[in-house]
């Protein structure tokens, strides 16, 4: 599996967007990117996932570089509530490969 | 809609007892995960289940057992509990083709004394 590097905390005020990088230069080509959060004292929540399209949904946009070797969590106007740790992960979907692996993640602060 | 839910929420326990936690969810996921979180270490894969009656070790297996008889319950037994298995205890479920949209329960804080 790709092994990822996230800054190990950030700060974003409170109606900011909120840009959380991932470096993932060691993804091969059938691995997704995935991203979850945990929430203070929560378990963790699956937010988005993307193999080399920018994605979006109601919750974020996922933007992966073109070489897929990094990738940019977008929470477009943080709320308090975005305070969480955030985790990037690349897993390949085959069967048999379905465990995750939680690395240290990302803590993003939201500043009122 | 419960969706995923985790019993008990919290729980003492004595070393050498055995202990049993629960997961329940609603969604007739096929798979089923069972992780622990600790200071340091972050959350690790203990054992996983891609359907009833099919079950698999993840990172840290040892000391602990799992059944899955019925889809929707996926309980995790402690046969024996020692003080390094104080921890938060996390269940999660997925659809069989979508294994990494990993969807978790509340958690399960166990002290073991």
């Amino acid at each position: 599996d790709a092994k990822t590097t996230q800054p190990t905390s950030m700060d974003c005020a409170e109606g900011r967007a909120a840009n959380l990088p991932c470096n993932h230069s060691t993804i091969s080509g059938n691995e997704y990117v995935y991203w979850y959060r945990q929430i203070h004292s929560q378990g963790p929540q699956y937010i988005i996932h993307g193999l080399k399209n920018n994605e979006t949904n109601e919750m974020a946009s996922l933007i992966i570089t073109e070489d897929r070797k990094s990738s940019t969590l977008i929470l477009p106007h943080a709320t308090l509530r975005d305070t969480a740790v955030y985790y990037c992960i690349v897993r390949s979907p085959n069967f048999g490969n379905e465990k995750l692996t939680f690395g240290t993640g990302t803590r993003l602060t939201i500043i009122p | 809609d419960a969706g995923i839910t985790q019993s008990p929420r919290y729980k003492i326990t004595e070393t050498g007892r055995q202990v049993t936690l629960m997961c329940h969810q609603t969604w007739s996921h096929s798979y089923m995960f069972w992780y622990r979180q600790d200071l340091g270490h972050g959350l690790r894969l203990i054992y996983y289940s891609a359907a009833a009656d099919i079950t698999d070790k993840g990172e840290v297996p040892d000391g602990y057992v799992v059944s899955r008889s019925k889809t929707e319950n996926f309980p995790l037994t402690l046969e024996s509990a020692t003080r390094s298995q104080t921890s938060v205890y996390f269940c999660a479920s997925s659809v069989r083709d979508r294994a990494h949209e990993q969807y978790f329960g509340p958690g399960t804080r166990l002290t073991v004394t």
